[in-house]
């Protein structure tokens, strides 16, 4: 159980495009959900908390017009990161709490990520 | 959320238990000690989590020393699958995940 489903796996997009990437919870419902953003080498950093059918909160010095996150769902969460440029380049990761986790406890179940290059 | 500690690497033989240290001397009496790992190109999994009493499951231990300053994480039987990097994070009940360096773990043959 607790299966998070992420797509695509990896992209390869030209500069100046968008790139939706989804974050699904297979198996149970999660109102909230959590993107992050790996560089090489470097640990995860929280980029936006996004819950179900609210705007999402994102975290000093993340732009929220260039990562847009909807919630529609309680099974869905999607990123689109808008003109795209090499910068932008690195490992997405989503991740979702399970709604009837108890409030107190933050166990949260990720997805395999998505790898973006941008060329 | 308080911050954590650990130690930047480590080794362990396959077939032996590793156990991997986490200092968090500033954790307040509500926070939570969580356990995650990621295996490279991958998403973290999460392994356990406790807040003051030792916890066991299908994948570890979880030992919290009494005055909650610092636990440990055994894996009983490490695997070459086992080698990853763990991250000891130290939260609250505000849903973030502050994820540090971790230790990164091999497990050799």
């Amino acid at each position: 159980g607790a299966v998070v489903s992420q797509h695509p796996s990896r992209v390869i997009c030209k500069s100046g495009t968008s790139v939706k990437i989804e974050c699904r919870s297979l198996d149970f419902q999660a109102t909230t959900m959590f993107w992050y953003r790996q560089f090489p080498k470097k640990s995860l950093m929280l980029m936006a908390t996004s819950n179900e059918g609210s705007k999402a909160t994102y975290e000093q010095g993340v732009e929220k017009d260039k990562f847009l996150i909807n919630h529609a769902s309680l099974t869905l969460s999607t990123l689109t990161v808008t003109s795209a440029h090499p910068e932008d380049s690195s490992f997405y990761i989503c991740s979702a709490r399970p709604a009837l986790t108890d409030l107190a406890k933050n166990i949260q179940y990720f997805g395999a990520g998505t790898r973006l290059s941008v060329l | 959320d308080a911050k954590t500690t650990q130690p930047p690497s480590m080794d362990c033989a396959e077939g032996r238990a590793a156990n991997l240290p986490c200092n968090h001397s500033t954790i307040s009496g509500n926070e939570y000690v969580y356990w995650y790992r990621q295996i490279h190109s991958q998403g973290p999994q999460y392994i356990i989590h406790g807040l003051k009493n030792n916890e066991t499951n299908e994948m570890a231990s979880l030992i919290i020393t009494e005055d909650r300053k610092s636990s440990t994480l055994i894996l009983p039987h490490a695997t070459l699958r086992d080698t990853a990097v763990y991250y000891c994070i130290v939260s609250s009940n505000d849903y973030k995940l502050s994820f540090g360096a971790g230790t990164t773990v091999t497990v050799r043959a």
